[in-house]
């Protein structure tokens, strides 16, 4: 059951330039998205999110984009950061009132200075 | 900021064997969660609680496994008679309802 998938195990960046991760799902009644971060031995720590009706959320050097034509969302981190060094999960929910998400594998992000 | 607090950080137990995880959630979060992360693979809904009762729950979470609410801070997840796979990370979550998950940072169960 792959409803939502991160297709690139590793992502490695310089610092300052944009990290660009990818995330793919194929349930089409999904209708909120979310990225968290996690840093070994912590738990995922909310990043950003976007909800369908839109295209794109920005954060401060975070930005999310969705295509729901192509269910498909990235995350854009602008300049990258040593400190951004960690994995990320793309997750999903539906409009069910309760957030049971749906995680992707993850994608683990190395910023080199 | 507020945390959501799990003990263990880590638990060794032997098959067969009940558990019982903790999690104090943040103190004005009406839904509280379980996942689970099994080496190497997703994170995983187990259950959500809302209002004393569970409101959903995954196929993984079977008649070993339960919830609790047992005092107006604790929030416990019993695994009645744990199997080998049952070895993962779990973290608890909770939300005041319309705003992101906030996880605690897990309890590693071992179980031999």
């Amino acid at each position: 059951d792959q409803q939502v998938k991160q297709n690139s195990p590793s992502l490695s960046v310089q610092e300052g330039r944009i990290s660009i991760l990818n995330c793919d799902y194929t349930n089409s009644m999904f209708d909120y998205f979310l990225w968290y971060k996690k840093y070994p031995a912590e738990g995922p720590t909310f990043l950003i999110s976007i909800s369908s009706i839109k295209d794109k959320n920005e954060d401060g050097r975070f930005t999310v984009f969705l295509n729901k034509s192509a269910k498909h969302l990235s995350l854009h981190i602008v300049p990258s950061q040593p400190g951004d060094s960690a994995v990320y999960f793309c997750a999903a929910q539906e409009n069910t009132g309760f957030q049971k998400l749906v995680f992707g594998t993850g994608t683990r992000l190395l910023v080199s200075p | 900021e507020p945390e959501v607090t799990q003990t263990p950080s880590h638990q060794v137990t032997q098959m067969g064997q009940e558990v019982i995880l903790r999690c104090v959630p943040i103190s004005n979060h009406l839904y509280f969660y379980w996942y689970r992360q099994i080496l190497g693979q997703k994170v995983e809904f187990l259950v959500s609680f809302y209002n004393n009762e569970i409101s959903e729950k995954s196929e993984i979470f079977d008649d070993q496994f339960s919830v609790e609410r047992p005092d107006g801070s604790n929030f416990t997840l019993k695994i009645r008679s744990t199997k080998l796979e049952d070895s993962a990370m779990y973290f608890c979550a909770s939300t005041r309802g319309g705003s992101p998950l906030h996880f605690g940072n897990g309890t590693r169960l071992t179980v031999t």
